[in-house]
């Protein structure tokens, strides 16, 4: 069983400095995809960023960057320019690669931005 | 309709009462997932389904939890004789069938309070 691993509950970083979110998975599958998810207080679960693992190329959506380490099973996101807005709970996910299957969620990290 | 729509938003039932949430996932999409999500807590995995079955349904946590889908569309979520540890954000969630690694799109969950 695959499983995705915060090890941070709870961050915090001060407005237009840049974060780092820590997610580490166990699978013994070779074809997968990872993703950031966003929950501010609305409960609104928001795709942030999504990663092919048979890319090696880090993706990138505007200030929201992840550092993919295949060998490693490291998945980290980093938040450049932070603003109030990225308030909220993030979590790690992972996603088999064979037809559609269900996400596996880490417990999340909470992040506030300090003005 | 444009996003995942979850009802009723909040409910509050008496404990040992049945209850009904009601999912309606994005048009064309024929994957649907439920997940429940405890105070403080990550996601956890109730039930999957591709079309009108569910192959996945591992995640229900007793036989007093069902779900069934209808037309390919709208889903029903029934907790039978409420606990007070079934209070939880119940998520709803679809994607496109077909492919791998397809985005998972979430609703704004119904809250539920067991009394």
């Amino acid at each position: 069983a695959q499983t995705v691993t915060q090890s941070q509950p709870e961050m915090s970083v001060q407005e237009a400095e840049t974060v780092t979110l820590s997610c580490t998975y166990d699978t013994s599958e070779n074809n997968y995809y990872l993703f950031w998810y966003k929950q501010p207080p609305s409960r609104q679960m928001i795709l942030v960023i999504r990663q092919e693992a048979y890319k090696q190329q880090n993706a990138t959506e505007n200030r929201f960057s992840v550092n993919f380490q295949k060998a490693a099973k490291s998945f980290s996101l980093k938040i450049s320019d932070s603003q109030l807005g990225d308030t909220a709970m993030y979590f790690c996910a992972f996603m088999r690669g064979s037809g559609n299957t269900p996400l596996v969620f880490g417990k999340g990290t909470r992040l506030s931005v300090i003005a | 309709g444009a996003g995942v729509s979850q009802s009723p938003s909040n409910k509050v039932t008496e404990k040992g009462k049945d209850v009904e949430l009601r999912c309606d996932p994005i048009s064309g999409h024929t994957a649907l997932y439920w997940y429940r999500q405890s105070l403080g807590q990550g996601l956890e995995f109730l039930i999957y389904f591709q079309g009108n079955s569910a192959p996945d349904k591992s995640g229900l946590p007793s036989d007093r939890f069902s779900a069934e889908r209808t037309g390919g569309s709208v889903s029903t979520l029934t907790i039978q004789r409420t606990q007070q540890e079934d209070s939880a954000v119940y998520l709803c969630a679809s994607s496109l069938a077909g492919g791998t690694g397809n985005t998972i799109y979430f609703g704004e969950g119904s809250w539920l309070t067991v009394v």
